[in-house]
């Protein structure tokens, strides 16, 4: 079974400081790991996602994560935080050892990005 | 870039009502997605379909039909609408399942009344 949790509801930020939102999972094998975004009333957009190769992930908009598989955690980040980066964000995995190929989603933390 | 449309970004309709929620993708994606957003509960799958005529349930398909004739259409059926189904509904497609970025439509607010 695979199963993730973003344990933060919500993430307050200054402006220009580092931000960290939190994700952890759990699989049986190896997992597939995705972070998207979703701006007010818009639909989610892919920022990044972690197949195999190095833990350390580049995606859109200045966003990293990186993928632990000792703590089981693919935190996403961001050196410098903007106010536009104020938005809902979903993690997600998959599986890779049997069972479902579609990913399943967090919750969602909703980051708010202060002036 | 992909495309995802869905028919109208905000509905109402009322109690018993048969609704009908279209989405339409442009890159010949095999698969295609239905999910539901709440507050709290984060995205819960609906349906999916990985072929024309193809759809498996997802994690609540209870009160909820899909159609796919198309390729690039994937309809989502609420046979008789019912006041917990108002939420915010988003499709998906992707080339192939597994490791594939999902791209997302707009989002359809359903309101039930």
């Amino acid at each position: 079974a695979q199963s993730v949790a973003q344990p933060e509801d919500q993430v307050n930020v200054a402006e220009g400081n580092p931000l960290t939102v939190k994700c952890t999972y759990s699989v049986s094998g190896n997992p597939y790991l995705f972070w998207y975004v979703q701006y007010p009333n818009r639909g989610l957009q892919f920022l990044l996602k972690y197949i195999t190769g190095d833990n350390l992930v580049k995606g859109s908009y200045g966003f990293e994560a990186e993928f632990n598989k000792s703590q089981t955690s693919f935190h996403l980040k961001k050196p410098s935080a903007l106010v536009s980066d104020s938005a809902l964000y979903f993690c997600a995995v998959r599986d890779t050892t049997g069972g479902s190929y579609i990913p399943t989603f967090g919750r969602g933390t909703s980051l708010i990005v202060h002036p | 870039d992909v495309k995802v449309t869905q028919s109208s970004r905000y509905l109402v309709k009322r109690t018993g009502e048969k609704v009908f929620l279209e989405c339409v993708q442009d890159m010949d994606h095999e698969n295609m997605f239905w999910y539901r957003q709440d507050p709290g509960l984060g995205l819960r799958l609906i349906y999916f379909s990985y072929d024309v005529k193809m759809k498996e349930k997802g994690d609540i398909p209870e009160g909820y039909s899909v159609s796919r004739e198309k390729k690039e259409r994937f309809s989502l059926i609420l046979e008789s609408a019912s006041t917990n189904q108002t939420s915010m509904y988003l499709c998906a497609s992707s080339l192939l399942a597994g490791q594939e970025t999902q791209y997302f439509g707009p989002g359809t607010r359903l309101l039930v009344l």
